[in-house]
Parts: C-alpha cells; sequence; structure tokens
C-alpha cells in the first residue's frame, strides 16, 4: 500500500498569516498518463470532507484562491496565503491510485 | 444538484450484519467508480471499498475483505456495502463518495455518513 504521511499534525495559525502543510507518499504518485493523482480535502467539525484540491495543484469549484497546492513524485505542500476563521478544520491528503489518506492535520485559530 | 445520501447505519451486535445504501442524484451515476470511506471516533478516513460503473469490478481494504461486499443497482442509482460478522473495530461513520470515470480518479462528491455501531 502507499502510505501517506503528514506533517505536522497540528498547527496554530493567526488570522491573516499563512500557513502549509507537507504530505510525503512512499511511492511516486505520478501516473502513466503523465497526471499526479494527489488530493486534499477539509474536514471540518462534524461534516464530510470537502475537496479543495486535485491533480496536486488543481483547486476545485467554489475553492478560494487563497489555497494552492504544489509538488510531484512523493512531496506535497498545501499552502494557505492568509489563513481565516472559517479555514479551522482537518486537511487530509489522499492519494487516487490506491486510495490511501495522510493522518490529517489540525488547523485552529491562534 | 449532485447529491450522495447514505442510509441503513445503526446499533447492531458483534457479529451481526448491516446494509448501507448510497442513493446518488444530480448526475450519470452509471459513468463513476463509486467508494466507501469510513471513519472510527476521533481517527482519520479509511478507504473501504470501492465498485467500478458497471458493477463488476471491485476492490477491498484488507480489514473487510471477506466480511463486506459492494455492489450497485444502476436502476436505482444507489450504491450499498453489505457489511456482515461486524466487529466492535468496525464502529464508524461510513461515507460514500463519487469517484471519476477511471478507478484512479479522486474523490470529489461526498456523502453526509452514516453511523454505525457495533456493541453488545
Amino acid at each position: 500500500d502507499i502510505v501517506m504521511t503528514q506533517t505536522p499534525l497540528s498547527l496554530s495559525v493567526t488570522p491573516g498569516q499563512p500557513a502549509s502543510v507537507s504530505c510525503k507518499s512512499s511511492q511516486s504518485l505520478l501516473h502513466s498518463d503523465g497526471k499526479t493523482y494527489l488530493y486534499w480535502y477539509l474536514q471540518k467539525a462534524g461534516q464530510p470532507p470537502q475537496p479543495l484540491m486535485y491533480e496536486v495543484s488543481n483547486r476545485f469549484s467554489g475553492v478560494p484562491d487563497r489555497f494552492s497546492g504544489s509538488g510531484s513524485g512523493t512531496d506535497f505542500t498545501l499552502r494557505i496565503s492568509r489563513v481565516e476563521a472559517e479555514d479551522v478544520g482537518v486537511y487530509y491528503c489522499m492519494q487516487s491510485i490506491q486510495v490511501t489518506f495522510g493522518q490529517g492535520t489540525r488547523l485552529e485559530i491562534k | 444538484e449532485v447529491q450522495l445520501v447514505e442510509s441503513g447505519g445503526g446499533l447492531v451486535q458483534p457479529g451481526g450484519s448491516l446494509r448501507l445504501s448510497c442513493a446518488a442524484s444530480g448526475f450519470t451515476f452509471s459513468h463513476h467508480w463509486m467508494h466507501w470511506v469510513r471513519q472510527a471516533p476521533e481517527k482519520g478516513l479509511v478507504w473501504v471499498s470501492r465498485i467500478d460503473d458497471e458493477g463488476s469490478d471491485t476492490g477491498y481494504a484488507d480489514s473487510v475483505k471477506g466480511r463486506f461486499t459492494i455492489s450497485r443497482d444502476r436502476a436505482k442509482n444507489t450504491v450499498y456495502l453489505q457489511m456482515n460478522s461486524l466487529r466492535t473495530e468496525d464502529t464508524a461513520i461510513y461515507f460514500c463518495a463519487r469517484g471519476g470515470y477511471y478507478d484512479y480518479y479522486g474523490l470529489d462528491v461526498w456523502g453526509q455518513g452514516t453511523t454505525v455501531i457495533v456493541s453488545s
């Protein structure tokens, strides 16, 4: 199985400040079709996960542009340029080649 | 509106069975792989099972293989998860999620989830 490892597991950010979450996979997520199947989700309290990013760096419809994704191969990063109160929750990376999730990173507001 | 609505959760004793349902609407159900993902209390997301658009290709996590069976009814736009020989560690919220046209596409629509509690 492809293991996904996120760091940090929690972070506390002042509103308006940036934040980033790292995700590393145990195998390359580059598919033979040339795309990399790495996704990011945000799960707010009591809700299902909501999709943020697909194929590393593409925002799903409706996702604010303060969210961005980068990386390749086995190393990926989700960045929030200016954290807002509504960004609180747990962020998960996921690879869809075999479907496994990272452990999650809890974001709280200072 | 694209929507997935799960049902069928509840309280069941260890060794018992439950069948979860996920009703899809607002999109062409027959064009998508479908998945079940679960989340134990205060834990992370864990993939459980998936099924292809035709219902002929399925996959399972090792933890549920041989006990759970995924299926779909294209006429009813519904995917099912038959859960047998339930264990306390199967206690979780079970989410239905939409995949893509290929098995390696990610999950872009999630249901609200249905809660399964396995306890004596």
